[in-house]
């Protein structure tokens, strides 16, 4: 049974922190995912990575950063929070990129920005 | 422009009663297309896909989709809702890049 976690469920943070959120998955996945997710806006993707070390913008880079040293392993890392981050954070992982392959999510982690 | 619309922010049905989520997208060449279902505070999942074959697609909890390329339709239905179907209902497609294109979302409301 494929399974992805996610460091935190809920975070609150203040303005101005640097903020981790951590992804793992256990399934071998050679594709991971950031989305953000908010009310109206469906899921928006931030950063993906299709290998160790690898990694490509989405469609909402700015503010963020990643980070993939372990296969298993993709950070998501928020510079200096803002308010305008307050939103529900989905990691996922995909194998391969052909045909179609189905994305495995993780519980996802609710930020809070103060 | 490659995009996913569900027009509908919110669906109501009767316990018992068939339910019908709509989707239409706009993509390039064949698509590939994804339903996904998210329980409140709970990640993605996975329901069904279509990638090639039958346009009628089972998949989980007794779903189902029909691929309709003349209408550029992938409409999720089930032929008698619970009220544990209640949740949020995701539609995407693979977009050129690879990379998932999401609809923003249909609240389904299954009442006893």
């Amino acid at each position: 049974d494929v399974k992805v976690t996610q460091s935190s469920r809920y975070l609150v943070k203040r303005t101005g922190e640097k903020v981790f959120l951590e992804c793992v998955q256990d399934m071998d996945h050679e594709n991971m995912f950031w989305y953000r997710q908010d009310p109206g806006l469906g899921l928006r993707l931030i950063y993906f990575s299709y290998d160790v070390k690898m990694k490509e913008k989405g469609d909402i880079p700015e503010g963020y950063s990643v980070s993939r040293e372990k296969k298993e392993r993709f950070s998501l890392i928020l510079e200096s929070a803002s308010t305008n981050q307050t939103s529900m954070y989905l990691c996922a992982s995909r194998s391969g990129q052909t045909r179609g392959e189905t994305q495995y999510f993780g519980p996802g982690t609710r930020l809070l920005v103060l | 422009a490659q995009s996913v619309a569900q027009p509908e922010d919110q669906v109501n049905v009767a316990e018992g009663n068939p339910l019908t989520v709509k989707c239409t997208y706009s993509v390039s060449g064949n698509p590939y297309l994804f339903w996904y279902v998210q329980y409140p505070n709970r990640g993605l999942q996975f329901l069904l896909k279509y990638i090639t074959g039958d346009n009628l697609v089972k998949g989980s909890y007794g779903f189902e989709a029909e691929f309709n390329k003349s209408q550029t339709s992938f409409h999720l239905k089930k032929p008698s809702a619970l009220v544990s179907d209640s949740a949020l209902y995701f539609c995407a497609v693979r977009g050129s890049n690879y990379q998932l294109i999401w609809g923003a979302g249909t609240k389904l409301i299954i009442k006893p």
